[in-house]
């Protein structure tokens, strides 16, 4: 399989204890997003890598949640001290830059199944 | 700045009927436009894009869209639903090479589809 995978695809935790996310990208895609969907909702962005920097974060982002990708190449995203409100659909995507981009073609963002957590 | 506005967070058709998901977007510079399908506990799948080339989009599973921008809409058809059709769809805009790349999504509309 040569898609974005993500492990593990389900998480239940208790409130206050720290999980960590793996995301695989395609393998020759240079950029990652992590995105966050709650019930009923579409996904918001969390954050964002182009090889192994992380360019932009989203207010959504607290200090609470850290995501690196040592590498450039899978990324992890970290929650500690999880509240109930972190229950939620991870969502990992990559793309790689269209050679053409700045002409008009745009590569589309590739999602993983996603990593579903539960905080009880 | 960039929003996307899904019109109908629920929407039925019977199978064989037209199906129209309404999409309007804001963006202050030329946008790019998605629509994506989620199936239950999966993620999300492409089914068409805009990038700034022909204004009407053919996708996958005999799906289309029209980007208007006097109208500033990107609305999804399909002449005929077949019960494989129902699902989540999400409309989500991003300013790409002309600003940031995150996508922005709409809160979605599920499609169902009346045998």
């Amino acid at each position: 399989d040569t898609g974005v995978s993500q492990d593990p695809r389900h998480k239940i935790t208790k409130r206050g204890q720290n999980v960590t996310f793996r995301c695989d990208p395609i393998s020759e895609h240079n950029r990652l997003y992590w995105y966050r969907q709650t019930l009923g909702q579409g996904p918001e962005f969390l954050t964002y890598f182009q090889n192994e920097a992380q360019l932009e974060k989203s207010r959504l982002l607290s200090d609470r949640f850290s995501a690196e990708r040592p590498k450039g190449s899978f990324s992890t995203l970290e929650i500690q001290r999880t509240e109930q409100g972190d229950s939620a659909m991870y969502l990992c995507a990559s793309r790689s830059r269209h050679p053409a981009e700045r002409l008009g073609p745009y590569n589309e963002q590739f999602f993983g199944p996603g990593t579903r957590l539960t905080v009880l | 700045a960039q929003s996307v506005t899904q019109l109908g967070s629920h929407v039925s058709v019977s199978e064989g009927a037209l199906v129209l998901l309404r999409c309007n977007y804001s963006s202050s510079v030329p946008p790019y436009l998605f629509w994506y399908v989620q199936y239950p506990n999966q993620g999300l799948q492409l089914l068409l894009k805009y990038t700034s080339a022909a204004t009407l989009v053919k996708g996958i599973n005999g799906f289309e869209a029209e980007f208007k921008k006097s109208e500033t809409s990107f609305h999804l058809t399909k002449p005929s639903a077949h019960m494989s059709d129902a699902a989540e769809y999400f409309c989500a805009v991003t300013q790409g090479w002309f600003g940031n790349e995150k996508l922005t999504f709409g809160t979605g509309t599920r499609l169902t589809i009346i045998p």
